[in-house]
């Protein structure tokens, strides 16, 4: 079947516009995940949505950073006025309900450049 | 403070051999414990992950060995080969299906 996909695939953008991420996770998942992963800082946790409300939102680096969800589906994730050290690949996962709820399934992230 | 500790950071092993990469962890609410392979360009892809009610997990060549007491964990690749030639990550969670803390990775690379 169908796994987690991301796009755009690359993005490049210059510093102070804003940005928006997609994802698209395997259906009948109920939980999204967003992680952002940079040579310095390696694969850092965002944001967690369960249905459409996010019960963690811990990793979210600025208030620059938002996600929403909808419809438990698909996932975007925007970043207001993006730094240079905004740069990295975002990659987002999603997990099946039941017993089978640790399992994250990864895409294949998106790739972001601030010029 | 880094709550998952992973090495070694690059691990050079012959084709036939074993490959262990250990993890360690401080925070013992953590109770999920899977470990991801990932190739360049591409999305971390799981392999296989352990509860810490068990001591080992064996699926395939890829070996989980657990020590609760300690607070360790390692994956054992047997008979390397070419192919598994990836990053390495491993993973903390407090309950399966909440934030994964990632460690930093380990590049390995089999020679053939």
């Amino acid at each position: 079947g169908a796994g987690v996909s991301q796009s755009p695939s690359n993005k490049v953008t210059e510093k102070g516009k804003d940005v928006e991420l997609r994802c698209d996770p395997i259906s009948g998942h109920t939980a999204l995940y967003w992680y952002r992963q940079s040579l310095g800082q390696g694969l850092e946790f965002l944001i967690y949505f369960q249905g459409n409300s996010a019960p963690d939102k811990s990793g979210l680096p600025s208030d620059r950073f938002s996600a929403e969800r909808t419809g438990g589906s698909v996932s975007t994730l925007t970043i207001q006025r993006t730094q240079q050290e905004d740069s990295a690949v975002y990659l987002c996962a999603s997990s099946p309900p039941g017993l089978a709820g640790g399992s994250q399934y990864f895409g294949p992230g998106t790739r972001l450049t601030v010029t | 403070q880094q709550q998952v500790k992973q090495s070694p950071q690059s691990l050079i092993v012959q084709k036939g051999g074993i490959s262990i990469i250990n993890c360690a962890y401080e925070n013992t609410a953590f109770d999920y414990f899977p470990w991801y392979q990932q190739f360049p360009g591409k999305g971390p892809a799981l392999l296989i992950a352990i509860r810490p009610d068990v001591s080992e997990k064996k699926e395939g060549r890829f070996t989980i060995s657990f020590n609760k007491s300690a607070k360790q964990f390692s994956l054992h690749i047997m008979d390397s080969q070419p192919g598994d030639s990836a990053t390495y990550f491993c993973a903390a969670s407090k309950q399966a299906g909440t934030a994964l803390i990632f460690g930093k990775g380990t590049t390995l690379s089999v020679s053939s």
